[in-house]
This record gives C-alpha cells, structure tokens and sequence, in this order.
C-alpha cells in the first residue's frame, strides 16, 4: 500500500524569505503523479504543483517549486520570496493507478511579516 | 463559473437523523470523489465514481451511500448520523488519472 509522510507539523517562515516543506512517499509503482494541495483558513483545497513521476524536470508555478528525487522517494516544495497568503496547511498527495489522492498529515505553514 | 460546488456549506443536525451532501462539476470531468478529513485534518477517500459507476469504496459503513445521477452530480447520503460522523465532507473531480478539483467543502457537525 502507498504511504505519505510530511515529517513537519508546522513550519515558519519570515516574509520574503524561502522555506521548504519536507514530504516523502512509498509505493511500488512506476507510473504515478504528486502534488502538493494548499488548506488556507477558508479551508478551500487549492492545487499548488503537480508532478508526473516520467518527468525527470521539477515542477515550477511562479515561486513554488519541487525537488523531485524519484529513487529516494522524496519530493519536497519550496516557496520563494513568502507572502503573507502563503500562511496555510500544505498537503503532499499520492495519486497511482487507484486514481484515489493517498495525502500526507500536512504541515501547518506560518509567514511572519 | 464555480468549477465543483458543493450544498451545503454547512450542516448541523442531531444524532440519528439522515441528511444529504450535494456535488456538481462543471469542468466535464468524468470521475468524481468524496473525501472526508477528520477533526486532525487527516483526509481520507470515502468514494470514487467514474462515468457513474462506482469504482472505489473504501470501507465506509454502510450507512453512507453515494449516488451519481449524471457524470455532473454526485451527492451523499448519510443515514442514522452518528457523532463520529463530524467533518468536513469535500466532493473532488478529475479527467481520468489527472489532478482533482476540489469543492468548498461542507462542514457537519453531528450534535
């Protein structure tokens, strides 16, 4: 069964600084898709970046970018030049030949101004 | 030009009533889900439906019971509401294997 792990409950970052959220995975499958979902206080889940597990290439949208690390199963994102929207709970989901997202326990981003 | 919506947003109701979730897509996706995430924040599939037919069922009490009228709807059912059953409800769609569009959520709270 496929699992993911975000190892940080809770994150802070100063405003216009860069910090990474931490997440890996396991599965034996070869063909599959991660992304990282943001939870602001709306509770809205809001796609951030997704990433096709062929794909050698991180992903980038603007600021938000990932290492990608296939062989160590990790695949962690990096928020640049943080904003104060930035501040929510960031999820790191699995999604294989299921078609069901397998999502981590997320982590609790703070931004300081 | 909502893309998944989801009625209602908020729902509270006593022990062992019944009570329905509704889901619509606009977006033309084929497969749509329901997630529950729990009072940790854990989110968790409940169902999958693709072209209206179920296709994942993850061991849910049968006291839930999906219904998907056309591949633009998907509503939940809940009977004998239970105390447990507090959480926030999100109604998602795809195309095939690709990302999920997620609803508002709906917030219940079993009293």
């Amino acid at each position: 069964a496929q699992t993911v792990t975000q190892s940080q409950p809770e994150m802070s970052v100063q405003e216009a600084e860069t910090v990474t959220l931490s997440c890996t995975y396991d599965t034996s499958e070869s063909d599959y898709y991660l992304f990282w979902y943001k939870q602001p206080p709306s509770r809205q889940m809001i796609l951030v970046i997704r990433q096709e597990a062929y794909k050698q290439q991180n992903a980038t949208e603007n600021r938000f970018s990932v290492n990608f690390q296939k062989a160590a199963k990790s695949f962690s994102l990096k928020i640049s030049d943080s904003q104060l929207g930035d501040a929510a709970m960031y999820f790191c989901a699995y999604g294989g030949a299921t078609n069901k997202l397998i999502f981590g326990t997320g982590t609790l981003l703070a931004v300081q101004p | 030009d909502t893309a998944v919506s989801q009625t209602p947003k908020y729902l509270v109701t006593q022990m062992g009533n019944d009570k329905s979730i509704k889901c619509e897509q606009n977006l033309g996706h084929d497969t749509m889900y329901w997630y529950k995430q729990d009072s940790k924040k854990f989110l968790k599939i409940m169902f999958s439906y693709n072209n209206k037919e179920l296709i994942i069922n993850e061991t849910v009490p049968n006291r839930f019971s999906p219904k998907s009228p056309d591949k633009a709807h998907l509503n939940l059912h809940i009977n004998s509401l239970e105390l447990g059953d507090s959480a926030v409800y999100f109604c998602a769609s795809s195309s095939g294997k690709n990302t999920q569009y997620f609803g508002p959520g709906t917030r219940l709270t079993v009293l």
